[in-house]
């Protein structure tokens, strides 16, 4: 089993509407979980932290379900700036160390 | 700061050639690391570093690549001898604590590196 899953998409969705991305990881240890955001031909770029509680920036909204082993990424009102690939990001526990593991990323395409 | 700067941002070689990935990242970050992508796998973790000392190396596919980070400001990583399925595109990241929230992992632009 991959430590990181994500649906890989495309999801295409129309300008206004909201749309949400699901991702599990497969270590029950597993310490912080973060989404970041990779636009065509560019480097990937932190969008936002998970935390326990959940938390939102925004038209941004993140969850993370322990008992599940996932965390969710909603997007309200997308814009087409929004289109991109949505990686999620978690880092397990290693012996003190910590490393940062990515999923395959889900690709959101908004349209007018 | 520049931001983690990448060399070269392009190679095109030939199948058997060495070839070495060079990465400055962002001074005082204290962590580094070497990432590949392709469409089939998406971004694979390769290798890291925490005050130059390599952490974990199991994401290396085989013993043809190599990385080195001779000090803070400075890694490498070498391919040797270079195969078709070696084309991908290389990211170096570095970071304070990547473990701790709002601390973000900053990458280069990557190296888009092609095995004719």
């Amino acid at each position: 089993r991959k430590e990181v899953e994500q649906d890989p998409g495309p999801f295409n969705v129309p300008e206004g509407a909201t749309v949400a991305f699901n991702c599990t990881y497969s270590n029950s240890a597993s310490q912080s979980f973060f989404w970041y955001r990779q636009d065509c031909r560019k480097e990937p770029k932190l969008l936002m932290s998970v935390y326990s509680s959940g938390n939102e920036d925004g038209r941004f909204t993140a969850q993370l379900n322990r008992a599940s082993q996932y965390i969710s990424l909603l997007i309200r009102d997308s814009k087409l700036s929004d289109s991109a690939t949505y990686l999620c990001v978690v880092n397990p526990v290693n012996t003190g160390f910590q490393k940062l593991v990515f999923g395959t990323g889900t690709r959101l395409l908004v349209s007018p | 700061d520049a931001g983690v700067i990448q060399s070269p941002r392009h190679e095109v070689t030939e199948m058997g050639q060495e070839v070495t990935l060079r990465c400055k990242p962002i001074s005082g970050h204290d962590y580094l690391f070497w990432y590949r992508q392709t469409m089939m796998r998406g971004l694979e973790l390769l290798i890291y570093f925490n005050n130059n000392v390599p952490i974990d190396d199991s994401g290396m596919p085989e013993d043809r690549f190599s990385a080195k980070m001779p000090n803070a400001s400075f890694s490498t990583l070498k391919i040797q001898p270079s195969e078709p399925r070696d084309s991908a595109v290389y990211f170096c990241a570095s970071s304070l604590d990547p473990g701790a929230a709002n601390t973000e992992a900053f990458f280069g632009q990557g190296t888009r590196l092609t095995v004719v």
